[in-house]
């Protein structure tokens, strides 16, 4: 398996417009997480699926984030408007049942100007 | 709320030698705990996953060990190498479905040829 493979690896957008990211997990893994790392926050959980079902969004920062998983091998994570805060490394995750191990994307640095 | 914490910082260290990088954590209450490594704009690669129920694990040079009611894990690296600098991090898996992987800041670490 090629791993967990995150699109675009680099996003550049201006202030207020719409961005989305994408996200293909492992095939087999029902588990699907969103990460954001910042330098001054680190690592933060953004939202978890579990077969496809969001089980915890207490992560997304704000209403102009969201998340969909409408198959079990694809997700996005969508910011609309975007702001220059949301600038950061997006990671999506995932693993094979809810607390195996978990497999990191190669993520994708927003910039938003 | 589960926190974890990574001392030091930042390490370097001559190639050759043994080290031990240290993460801590407040709920003793934990499903599991990993370590990745990132390297500069990458994403974070798996290293080793332990168990609540283990000890230790090893995989090559690299041996880590839990201690659940001091709250700490240890990664020991036996002779490192160049290639060994990136930064480490650990996370552990707790709360309700334990689900939740809480990242430390993670340690830089650097081998002098």
């Amino acid at each position: 398996d090629a791993g967990v493979i995150q699109s675009p690896r680099h996003e550049v957008t201006e202030m207020g417009q719409e961005v989305t990211l994408r996200c293909k997990p492992i095939s087999g893994h029902n588990s699907l997480f969103w990460y954001r790392q910042t330098m001054m926050r680190g690592l933060e959980l953004l939202i978890y699926f579990n077969n496809n079902v969001p089980i915890d969004d207490s992560g997304m920062p704000e209403d102009r984030f969201s998340a969909k998983m409408p198959n079990a091998s694809f997700s996005t994570l969508k910011i609309q408007p975007s702001e220059p805060r949301d600038s950061a490394v997006y990671f999506c995750a995932s693993s094979l049942q809810v607390n195996t191990e978990a497999f990191f994307g190669q993520g994708t640095r927003l910039t938003v100007v | 709320k589960q926190e974890v914490t990574q001392i030091p910082a930042a390490l370097s260290v001559p190639e050759g030698e043994n080290l031990v990088l240290n993460c801590s954590f407040t709920d003793s209450a934990i499903y599991n705990l990993q370590w990745f490594r990132q390297d500069p704009g990458k994403g974070l690669t798996s290293l080793l996953l332990i168990q609540s129920s283990q000890r230790e694990q090893t995989s090559g040079r690299l041996n880590a060990s839990l201690d659940k009611s001091s709250g700490r894990s240890t990664l020991y690296i036996a002779a490192s190498q160049p290639g060994d600098s990136a930064t480490y991090l650990c996370a552990a898996t707790s709360g309700a479905g334990s689900y939740q992987l809480t990242f430390g800041k993670g340690t830089k670490l650097s081998v002098i040829p």
